[in-house]
């Protein structure tokens, strides 16, 4: 199995500022025939189900803000909020999907400091 | 708009069985694959099983292998997951998400409200 590792397990950042979630995997999420890394991230906010934020390592699900945005390849992503608002408060899974079991991070709190 | 209602939870003792559904409404759901994500109280996020849009084929996570099986009906728009001889582990809210393409290599781009199971004598 593909062992998903979230970094930090929390952090507290003030509004406006970047805040910033690394995800390592224990093998490359690359499928070299379309070049595309098999990773996505979820926000799951206090007594709600996952959301979707990004797929393909960087691609923003519609919707989204732009202050979203993720990075990286092969077993190192990342994860950034360029200016952290209130409603950002959730925690954030990553996920691969390269290879079953589907597996997730273990998931980082994001609060506001 | 997309919309997936979990149904079927409840308490249910060891060594019982308990049937999940999911509605699907809002988009083609023979398009799409369909995954079961699972959350204990308190914990992350566990996948536990996946079809792709036409069901010919189930994935399922080690953990449930072999106790629960994921089917999906085309005509009904709906996805299930059968669950039998389950265990104290097995308390979760179980989610319904649609993949975000027809493969069962997808991310999951759509989620139910969830379903809480709770195994317990």
């Amino acid at each position: 199995d593909i062992v998903m590792t979230q970094s930090p397990n929390s952090l507290a950042v003030s509004l406006g500022e970047r805040a910033t979630i690394n995800c390592r995997s224990s093998q490359s999420v690359l499928y070299s025939s379309n070049n595309k890394d098999y990773l996505a991230w979820y926000q799951q906010r206090p007594g709600q189900p996952p959301k979707l934020l990004i797929y393909w390592a960087s691609t923003r699900e519609s919707g989204v803000p732009d202050r979203f945005s993720g990075s990286g390849s092969g077993t190192d992503f990342t994860l950034t909020i360029s200016s952290l608002q209130a409603e950002d408060v959730a925690v954030y899974f990553c996920q691969q999907y390269f290879s079953g079991p589907f597996t997730f991070g273990g998931g980082t709190k994001v609060e506001i400091k | 708009q997309v919309q997936l209602v979990e149904s079927g939870g409840g308490v249910v003792q060891p060594g019982g069985s308990l049937t999940l559904s999911c509605a699907a409404s809002g988009f083609t759901f023979k398009d799409y694959a369909m995954h079961w994500v699972r959350q204990a109280p308190g914990k992350g996020l566990e996948w536990v099983a996946v079809t792709p849009y036409d069901g010919t084929s189930k994935f399922h996570a080690a953990s449930v292998r072999g106790r629960f099986t994921i089917s999906r009906d085309n005509s009904k728009d709906t996805l299930s997951l059968q669950m039998n001889s389950l265990r104290p582990e097995d308390t979760a809210v179980y989610y319904c998400a649609r993949g975000g393409t027809s493969s069962a290599y997808s991310f999951s781009d759509n989620w139910g409200q969830g379903t809480l199971v709770t195994v317990s004598s």
